[in-house]
């Protein structure tokens, strides 16, 4: 199985300062057609989980511009340059190269200190 | 729009049986693979299975946690994916998501409860 480890697990940021969360695979997650599903959600307290960066670093419709992701093999990065209040909540990555199973992050809780 | 609704959720006892369903809208059903995952109250997102579009033979994958406890199916002319939960356990206590597509897991329902006790 490919373990996805997450750090920090916990997060208080600032408003208006950045944040960055790592992701680490357990094994490469590039597949055989040359792509690399790791992907990460944010779950804002009460919701279901949403995603906002697909395949390293693909933006989904709608996520602000302050969200990037970057990273590759089994080294990935969630960036947030200036964090708002609409941010808090946990953040997962997911891999969906290798499975089954297919396996997701521990998560990380941004707060607002 | 993409829409994912769960429902089926509920109060069960140890060892007895559910039935969850996803119904699915806004795009073409039987196109696509489509996923469970599960969050258990207060922990993390964990992968139940998934069931592959017929077009690839309709065919499951499960977590060891459910294997051979728990069946997914789908029925494409009415845009419903099942999860059938035999056995069950009071830790599969958790709230179920399904999500479209394995690779992408782009769109999620908004879940529906799961409690297992006596």
């Amino acid at each position: 199985d490919v373990v996805m480890t997450q750090s920090p697990l916990s997060l208080p940021v600032t408003l208006g300062q950045p944040a960055s969360i790592s992701c680490r695979s357990s094994q490469s997650l590039v597949h055989s057609s040359g792509n690399t599903y790791l992907h990460w959600f944010q779950q804002r307290p009460g919701q279901s989980p949403r995603r906002l960066i697909y395949r390293v670093s693909n933006r989904d419709s709608g996520v602000p511009d302050r969200f990037s992701g970057s990273g590759s093999g089994t080294d990935f990065t969630l960036k947030i340059s200036r964090v708002e209040a609409e941010d808090v909540g946990v953040y997962y990555c997911m891999q969906g190269t290798q499975w089954p199973p297919i396996t997701f992050g521990q998560g990380t809780r941004l707060e607002i200190k | 729009e993409v829409q994912l609704v769960e429902s089926g959720g509920g109060l069960v006892q140890p060892g007895r049986s559910l039935r969850l369903s996803c119904t699915a809208s806004g795009f073409t059903f039987g196109d696509y693979a489509m996923n469970w995952v599960r969050q258990a109250p207060g922990k993390g997102l964990e992968w139940v299975g998934f069931i592959r579009s017929k077009t690839y033979g309709g065919t499951t994958e499960y977590a060891a946690s459910v294997q051979g406890r728990f069946t997914i199916s789908r029925d494409d002319s009415k845009s419903i994916a099942y999860l059938q939960m035999n056995s069950l356990k009071t830790e599969d206590t958790a709230v179920y998501y399904c999500s479209r597509d394995p690779h992408y897991f782009d769109f999620w329902g908004q879940g529906t409860l799961v409690t297992v006790s006596s």
